[in-house]
């Protein structure tokens, strides 16, 4: 059983916006801004896409942001297209200096 | 360009051992901790541990601990997994990723990510 929950699948149209969330406690995300999100597309290896809750790497489009409240951070993807349809993973420092990754959520773009 | 290359797909037979390797390019080998992470078929991402290659500080995952052993020759710029007494659930692809200096003030990122090695346990 994955440490973090996220929701199994989210869709939406292209140019919609979605919103990930994942649910920790404060023994991971509530605890520590150290919060990562990654991409991955079918065969390939993840991609990181946000880090340390809001900061994206160089490369990395805007349209990706992150944000957190409490012991639930959330990625944000605006203006989704074709291309976001993937697999989505968070992850957390925690107070054991481990880390844990969420479950995953597939985006389908409709 | 900062590059890690994993070894290549391997098939095993319970009970055998394996040593996956992950080799560094372009940057300093020893400034960055080197992790590692396991996603067997069709499910999600399990973090198995850490290696700091300047003093081999090495931190496991409570659900890896015992189970694998990593390592890491600075000479190379290569860090190692091994698995031990290899079962069918060992089937999975492998990943390893560079990991920021700062791990026990929190830092958690892993950029980039090697390709990947693909493990398959089967008698």
């Amino acid at each position: 059983q994955p440490a973090l929950t996220q929701p199994a699948s989210v869709s939406g149209s292209p140019g919609q916006s979605i919103t990930i969330v994942c649910t920790g406690s404060s023994s991971d995300v509530g605890g520590f801004n150290y919060v990562s999100w990654y991409q991955q597309h079918p065969g390939k290896a993840p991609q990181l896409i946000i880090y340390d809750v809001t900061k994206r790497p160089t490369g990395i489009s805007d349209r990706f942001s992150g944000s957190k409240s409490g012991n639930t951070a959330s990625l944000t993807i605006s203006g989704l297209q074709t291309e976001d349809e993937a697999d989505y993973y968070c992850s957390s420092y925690t107070v054991s200096t481990t880390l844990v990754f969420g479950g995953g959520t597939k985006v389908t773009v409709l | 360009e900062v590059q890690l290359v994993q070894s290549g797909p391997e098939v095993k037979e319970p009970g055998e051992s394996l040593k996956i390797s992950c080799e560094a390019f372009g940057y300093t080998f020893t400034a960055y901790w080197i992790g590692w992470v396991r996603q067997m078929p069709g499910t999600g991402l399990e973090w198995m541990g850490l290696i700091h290659p300047a003093d081999s500080d090495t931190r496991y995952s409570p659900s890896f601990q015992g189970q694998v052993t990593i390592s890491v020759d600075k000479s190379k710029n290569t860090a190692y997994l091994q698995l031990h007494s290899l079962k069918a659930s060992d089937t999975a692809m492998y990943y390893c990723a560079r990991f920021p200096p700062n791990f026990y003030t929190g830092d958690n990122w892993f950029y980039p990510w090697g390709q990947g090695t693909l493990v398959t346990v089967s008698s």
